[in-house]
């Protein structure tokens, strides 16, 4: 059972470099989401979708991309990085009206 | 706005002993739900228990119940006989039925001393 399977699970960047965090889930969920992890702030939201080809910004947008080709992938790209990106980064999905499915998260280091 | 309040960054509790985690929200929604997630040290996500707004009764899911009332718009969480593996964080988190998206409260830590 994959479930939501993130890539990478570490990663190191250099200020103004950029990257891409890799999402996939296989239980056919229309709804994706990333949220980023600071310590004392709980899980924020950066974006989410609810169906390929649909995304939406969440409470903590900037600096972030998103797209949703298809039902399985939802990738967060991270055009410039700053130190401010810094943190752990979790990406989501739920059945309609259910729990969210975590991936097992993605520690990321912006020097 | 929605919002989460956990006023307990950190919480002991002896092993074999029940404790109980605080929840409050905030919502204009007559039709929600309230979920508790435990995170260990390795990291995951792990879904423990929901409730929904309609609930005539608490949830409960093994050792897990949650003690909900509706008037103070609270949903606390109730560990019982606590075990060394309980050792976490724990987040509140709420979606409201009509919304698309959940919202987190900050975490408790909750420590079980042997």
């Amino acid at each position: 059972n994959a479930g939501v399977t993130q890539t990478p699970k570490f990663q190191v960047l250099k200020t103004g470099q950029s990257m891409t965090l890799q999402c996939a889930q296989d239980m056919n969920h229309e709804y994706m989401s990333w949220y980023r992890q600071d310590p004392g702030m709980g899980l924020r939201l950066i974006h989410y979708s609810v169906g390929a080809g649909i995304t939406d910004q969440g409470e903590v947008p900037n600096g972030y991309n998103v797209s949703r080709s298809t039902t399985e992938d939802f990738p967060l790209r991270l055009l410039s990085a700053a130190p401010s990106q810094t943190s752990v980064y979790f990406c989501a999905s739920r059945p309609p009206l259910g729990e969210l499915f975590f991936g097992e998260g993605s520690r990321l280091t912006v020097l | 706005a929605q919002k989460i309040t956990q006023t307990q960054p950190g919480m002991f509790v002896q092993e074999k002993e029940a404790v109980t985690l605080d929840c409050t929200y905030d919502t204009s929604d007559p039709s929600y739900g309230l979920f508790w997630y435990k995170q260990p040290s390795s990291g995951e996500m792990i879904f423990l228990i929901y409730q929904g707004s309609y609930d005539q009764q608490n949830a409960t899911e093994g050792r897990y119940s949650l003690n909900f009332q509706k008037a103070r718009k609270s949903a606390n969480l109730v560990i019982s006989a606590s075990q060394l593996g309980d050792s976490a964080m724990y987040f509140c988190a709420m979606r409201e039925n009509y919304g698309q998206n959940f919202v987190f409260g900050p975490g408790t830590r909750l420590s079980v001393l042997p």
